[in-house]
């Protein structure tokens, strides 16, 4: 059975600064997916990693993954208090219709 | 021009009573979703079928029945519900099986 863990689980951070979530998975994966999640609300797609070494920008947010490793990154940089949700990577594994999701890093950013 | 929508939003019940839950995507993907997250944000998948045909059938008490009527629709119904089902349901959508999930805005529920 895949495991994914994220860490942190909660992250506090002050406005302009810089961080990185981790996100490490147990079973190959085909892809991996980023979503986002502000509370009370849905999921919203931010990214999809397809290969290794794959990395995407969308501005503040930057997602690498490391298939070798069973590593992915959500990189947020100078970050604003917009950014403030929880965060869930979800890879695909290998030869399977599932999606499991990760525990969640629950951002708060501060002003 | 809601792309996924789920009703109802939220659901009060009693213990012991049967509810269903409908969703509904307008996106023309042929692959959907049921999960659940729990009070802590964890999320876990139920159910999902491609254009009809049940593809996941996670290890959930055979309370829940998932239906499909058609690629556009799947159902959850929920009987004799427990306290423990009190959850936020997602239903989710993908043009196939490994692409990525759009998401309904979930359907509170909770069991007194």
């Amino acid at each position: 059975e895949l495991k994914v863990e994220q860490n942190p689980l909660f992250l506090s951070m002050q406005e302009g600064k810089n961080y990185t979530i981790y996100c490490n998975y147990s079973t190959t994966s085909d892809r991996l997916y980023w979503y986002r999640q502000d509370p009370g609300k849905s999921l919203e797609s931010l990214f999809v990693l397809l290969s290794n070494g794959a990395v995407k920008q969308e501005g503040r947010l930057m997602a690498s993954l490391d298939t070798k490793a069973r590593l992915s990154t959500l990189h947020i940089t100078a970050a604003v208090h917009d950014l403030s949700a929880t965060y869930f990577c979800a890879p695909h594994p290998s030869g399977t219709y599932k999606y499991i999701f990760g525990t969640g890093t629950r951002l708060k950013v501060l002003a | 021009d809601t792309a996924v929508s789920q009703t109802p939003k939220y659901l009060v019940t009693q213990m012991g009573n049967d509810k269903s839950i409908k969703c509904e995507q307008n996106l023309g993907h042929d692959t959907m979703y049921w999960y659940k997250q729990d009070s802590k944000k964890f999320l876990k998948i139920m159910f999902s079928y491609n254009n009809k045909e049940l593809i996941i059938n996670e290890t959930v008490p055979n309370r829940f029945s998932p239906k499909s009527p058609d690629k556009a629709h799947l159902n959850l119904h929920i009987n004799s519900l427990e306290l423990g089902d009190s959850a936020v349901y997602f239903c989710a959508s993908s043009l196939g099986t490994s692409e990525t999930q759009y998401f309904g805005p979930g359907t509170r529920l909770l069991v007194l």
